[in-house]
């Protein structure tokens, strides 16, 4: 099936620092990728939708200044998480839909698990 | 953002028993239902989908039932393994919702040798 790989898998960043997570759809292009960011325990919680060539769409009580999305390409999306803080730290997970309509197939990426000290 | 923020409860079977997963999804105009396993430290896992125009899907050893009226979904697991323990979520889409998916809060299950 397809394959949606994140990067990195785990990151530890000192508070007040910015940190860059990648979401690669490997072998389908993707319109349209969605950012959820889950606490320990909890469920999914979507972010922001990221559109290819447009700006992200964010879910409401998301900042848009904080968590900065960019798809500059078909294969891949990013999330910057800037002035990370210890609150921002969380597990963040990425999916991507193919350019097909819409049918459901929905893949998701490994997570990426950032912990701000 | 969307979701309820809630821990996950918990469900506990023996192996070889047969699991039942409930979800209650929020949007009546939803039309589309998956769900995922997510084991720890790892992305959700597609399990099995359902539209809205069914009301019962089966797969390998599990089984999807949708009851629109109440607007609840549930899984059924069949002879359930220790591999079987995770969190499963169940996941609603909607064709006007820019096919983003909103998850339900999740059920932890735990599977007893």
């Amino acid at each position: 099936g397809a394959v949606v790989s994140q990067h990195p898998s785990r990151v530890i960043c000192k508070s007040g620092t910015s940190v860059k997570i990648e979401c690669r759809s490997l072998d389908f292009q993707a319109t349209t990728m969605f950012w959820y960011r889950q606490f320990p325990k909890q469920s999914l919680m979507l972010m922001a939708t990221s559109n290819e060539g447009s700006k992200a769409t964010y879910e409401q009580g998301v900042e848009k200044d904080k968590f900065l999305i960019n798809h500059a390409s078909l294969t891949l999306s990013t999330l910057t998480v800037t002035s990370a803080h210890p609150e921002d730290s969380s597990f963040y997970i990425c999916s991507a839909r193919d350019k097909g309509p819409f049918s459901g197939e929905l893949f998701f990426g490994e997570g990426s698990r950032l912990t701000v000290l | 953002g969307e979701s309820v923020g809630l821990h996950l409860p918990t469900l506990s079977v023996q192996e070889g028993d047969n699991s039942i997963i409930n979800c209650a999804y929020s949007n009546s105009a939803s039309d589309y239902f998956i769900w995922y396993k997510q084991e720890s430290g790892k992305g959700p896992q597609f399990i099995i989908d359902i539209r809205s125009n069914m009301d019962k899907r089966q797969g390998q050893r599990v089984t999807v039932l949708l009851n629109k009226t109440v607007k609840h979904l549930s899984l059924q697991i069949a002879a359930t393994q220790p591999g079987d323990s995770a969190v499963y979520f169940c996941a609603e889409a909607g064709y006007n919702q820019g096919g983003k998916l909103i998850f339900g809060q999740g059920t932890e299950l735990s599977v007893k040798p």
